[in-house]
């Protein structure tokens, strides 16, 4: 199974400042994704990062707001842009190695924005 | 949009006890189905996943059964222990799609 660290595992920032998350697997895989967890609540898709190219979206997401990097098959990052209180969540990085595969989750991003 | 719900958000139980969690979903082109724990502080963990050519699958004192008629899914945990206290999430994906989750069920057991 993959292994997903996650960098910061939590931050408190100031209202219109930007946070860039890191994540990194310990093998090389196909897919990886980011969600978002708000207090209480389940997880929503933000959008799929493809090595290589501009990351997939979900409905309500863009990239002005998050951009995505994925240099590689093992590594990619989640910015979130001037952030407002809204935007405290977990964030959390997903991998799997193939579609239709286990997908594992990194322990997340505590996000808290004053 | 496509979406995955539960039917109670809280389920409480004694230690030793079995557990079902109950999971509906509303795509039937839906082809693979996971469960999640997840504690306080910390990631997803998966517990246990099954795809549409089967209808029950078994782990470590955990069942999932998938009924493609109506669209349901559980998870059976026998012998309920404290450390099973978590919130439970099913999620669904299809033709390896990202996979989107439902809105999750706290267990709570206490001894």
């Amino acid at each position: 199974s993959a292994v997903i660290s996650q960098k910061p595992s939590r931050d408190i920032c100031q209202r219109g400042t930007s946070l860039t998350i890191q994540c990194q697997v310990d093998s090389q895989v196909t897919m990886m994704f980011w969600y978002r967890q708000q207090p209480g609540q389940s997880l929503t898709l933000i959008a799929t990062a493809n090595q290589g190219s501009e990351a997939t979206y979900e409905s309500g997401f863009v990239i002005d707001k998050f951009p995505i990097s994925r240099p590689n098959l093992t590594f990619s990052t989640l910015t979130v842009s001037n952030m407002s209180p809204e935007d405290s969540s977990i964030y959390l990085c997903s991998a799997w190695d193939s579609p239709g595969d286990t997908q594992y989750f990194g322990p997340g991003t505590r996000l808290t924005v004053l | 949009g496509e979406s995955v719900g539960l039917h109670l958000p809280t389920l409480s139980v004694q230690e030793g006890d079995n557990s079902i969690i109950n999971c509906a979903y509303s795509n039937s082109a839906s082809d693979y189905f996971i469960w999640y724990k997840q504690e306080s502080g910390k990631g997803p963990q998966f517990i246990i996943d099954i795809r549409s050519n089967m209808d029950k699958r078994q782990g470590q004192r955990v069942t999932v059964l998938l009924n493609k008629t109506v669209k349901h899914l559980s998870l059976q945990i026998a012998a309920t222990q404290p450390g099973d206290s978590a919130v439970y999430f099913c999620a669904e994906s299809w033709a390896g799609t990202a996979l989107i989750f439902g809105k999750g069920t706290t267990l709570s057991v206490s001894s």
